[in-house]
């Protein structure tokens, strides 16, 4: 099986850094997807990563250790409209997400 | 490219009654298409994968006689929901994966089902 935890919620200031983290167990690993989920809206998709280390998409970055069963997605220079529900999701034989973390940016 | 559709957005039907949705690739050839239910503030939960010309194969849970999955092009697939109760309420969503895209699924803008 999977079990993916994620924080519930974050919040922090326009302008500011935040950092999701996103632990993972599973039975076999394809990759990590990071998606970003406004309300009543189906995901976006943010990053992947399959090998370890840090990738970097504009303000957007995600990192992966296999080893640890660890990810994080970095959002820089926050925005209002980056306001929403981010999911951690683990490829193993199939898709699957976790709970999500719904970050509210502060004026 | 990669989009995907979902009719209807959103639906609200009486409960014993049936609703169909669909799911299209516009710009690429879905093999595979999965079909996922969020219930507020929770994940999405895979409910079925299917593959064009074949059947769907469920998760442990769902009811294959309940949600009725068609397959029938590279471009279509269906969720039918039978008997709808009030408990089948939710936003489902599907994806799909193209020819050559290994883990890679593009999702639909979901519809929002309401059983009354």
């Amino acid at each position: 099986g999977q079990n993916i935890d994620q924080p519930t919620e974050m919040t922090a200031t326009e302008g500011a850094i935040v950092q999701i983290n996103c632990t993972y167990q599973t039975s076999g690993f394809n990759g990590l997807f990071w998606y970003q989920q406004h309300a009543g809206e189906a995901p976006t998709f943010l990053s992947y990563n399959v090998l370890d280390g840090l990738e970097e998409k504009g303000r957007f970055s995600s990192f992966l250790s296999r080893s640890k069963g660890y990810s994080y997605l970095l959002l820089k220079e926050l925005q209002m409209k980056d306001s929403a529900s981010y999911l951690c999701a683990v490829i193993g034989y199939k898709l699957s997400f976790g709970a999500g973390t719904t970050v509210t940016v502060r004026a | 490219g990669a989009v995907v559709s979902q009719h209807p957005s959103w639906v609200i039907c009486k409960s014993g009654t049936s609703v169909k949705i669909e799911c299209r690739s516009l710009d690429f050839q879905a093999t595979t298409m999965f079909w996922y239910r969020q219930f507020p503030k929770q994940s999405l939960m895979l409910m079925a994968t299917s593959n064009e010309g074949s059947k769907a194969t469920y998760e442990q849970g769902v009811e294959k006689d309940k949600f009725l999955i068609n397959h029938a092009s590279l471009t279509l697939s269906t969720l039918t929901v039978t008997s709808a109760h009030p408990e089948d309420s939710s936003f489902y969503i599907c994806s799909a994966r193209g020819l050559g895209g290994v883990y890679e699924q593009y999702f639909g803008p979901g519809t929002r089902l309401t059983v009354t």
